[in-house]
This record gives structure tokens, sequence and C-alpha cells, in this order.
């Protein structure tokens, strides 16, 4: 157990829809990442906040959109769902006092778009 | 361009045999080097990590990598593969210089017979 916790686990959605994940980082630690892992793409990096602020971005598409709040955890939230959205969410969460970078790994939400 | 490759797409190796996974990367500086093991339906589990130091680094479950800055690689290495070991393995990188966001290779299945 990580210590990261991401809900749901599964989600089965329609196109054309609206969905928001969940996700809450270790204890201390306060920046999240957020990655797809589909078939296609492989493991891809989304998006990184810290401490409430957006940090860096990779290749999020503009229909999906993050954030941070006070107490840290964080949600992704897709809208206008396709069926290539369909692929495995991870949030991750590291240590500011650390020099390097160690993310710990939630364990994912699975997002099925029918 | 930045990236990881992670060559072998399958690996099918007997209990008992060792295994090597290998991966190389292209990056201007080096970066900080991670392998996660994924198991089926799981998220993701850090195996070990490289920052700087000896070039041979050791991490959980008896798994072992050589850092080669030479051939900008960091093999994954375990002398006897136990069942248990059957799972996908991903090699990744971090540049703090990027906001240590992580980078991985595609992927390599390892498939463990009897």
């Amino acid at each position: 157990d990580s210590g990261v916790t991401q809900t749901p686990k599964h989600l089965i959605t329609a196109t054309g829809q609206r969905v928001t994940l969940r996700c809450s980082p270790r204890s201390g630690d306060l920046s999240v990442y957020w990655y797809q892992q589909s078939l296609d793409q492989g493991l891809q990096f989304l998006i990184q906040y810290y401490n409430g602020e957006e940090r860096a971005k990779g290749n999020i598409l503009e229909r999906f959109s993050a954030q941070q709040f006070p107490d840290l955890h964080s949600e992704l939230n897709l809208s206008s769902l396709e069926l290539g959205d369909s692929a495995l969410y991870f949030c991750a969460s590291s240590d500011p006092g650390q020099s390097y970078n160690e993310q710990f790994f939630g364990p994912g939400t699975r997002l099925t778009v029918l | 361009a930045q990236s990881v490759t992670q060559p072998d797409i399958h690996i099918t190796v007997s209990e008992g045999a060792s295994l090597e996974l290998r991966c190389n990367y292209s990056y201007g500086a080096t970066p900080y080097l991670f392998w996660y093991v994924q198991s089926p339906g799981q998220g993701l589990q850090l195996l070990l990590k490289y920052f700087s130091g000896d070039t041979l680094v050791q991490g959980i479950k008896g798994f072992e990598a050589e850092f080669k800055r030479s051939q900008s690689s960091f093999n994954l290495r375990k002398p006897s593969v136990h069942w248990s070991d059957a799972a996908e393995y991903f090699c990744a990188v971090a540049l703090k210089a990027a906001g240590n966001k992580l980078t991985f290779g595609g992927g390599t299945r390892v498939l463990v017979k009897p």
C-alpha cells in the first residue's frame, strides 16, 4: 500500500459525458501527478500540481482539467469523453523535502467509455 | 528528442533462471532513473532508483540495476526469477529541470514458465 488513494476504482460511462477522478496523496506530500495508461499511448504524464498550484503540464487534452484543493487532494476532470479516453488513470504523489523525485502511485482508476 | 526505450516488449523466462531487462534513454543530461513493476490489475510499485553515486543499485524483491553512462543504459537484473515476478516492468526517467515528471518506456512484459 503506497498511501495514495484513488476513487473510484472503476468507472463506466458513455461518450460525451463528464467524469471526475479523485486522488488523495500520501500524508505530507505536496506534489500530485496524474498519468494516463492506454494501450496505444502507454504511460503518459498529464499534469502536476504542487501545493495547489499547477507546476507542469504534459500531454493533457483541453477537454481534461485538474485541480488540487487546500487539503491537497486532487481531482482530474474529463469532459466530452471519447472512446479513446478509455484508459487507466494513475495519480502519484511525492515529498517536496526530497531533492530527488520518488513518486508513489495510487492503484488507479480504470475508465471505460462506451 | 528525449526518450526512454525498452527494446523488449515480451520476455519469457523459466522459473529459477536469470532475467535482464534493457532500458536506454536519450537525454542531454543524466536523469534520475527508476524501475517500476506493475502486476496485473495493480498500480505501479517502485523497484529501485538511481540518482547518483554507485552505479549498481539494489532494489526490492532481489532486483538490481546497473547505470552505464557511456551506453545511456539502466538495465534491470534478477539472478533467479520466481513465478511471482511475472508482471510488466517499466523503466522511467525524470529530470529535475523538467519538473521531475516521469517519462516511461513502453514496458516489458515478463512471463515466467514453471
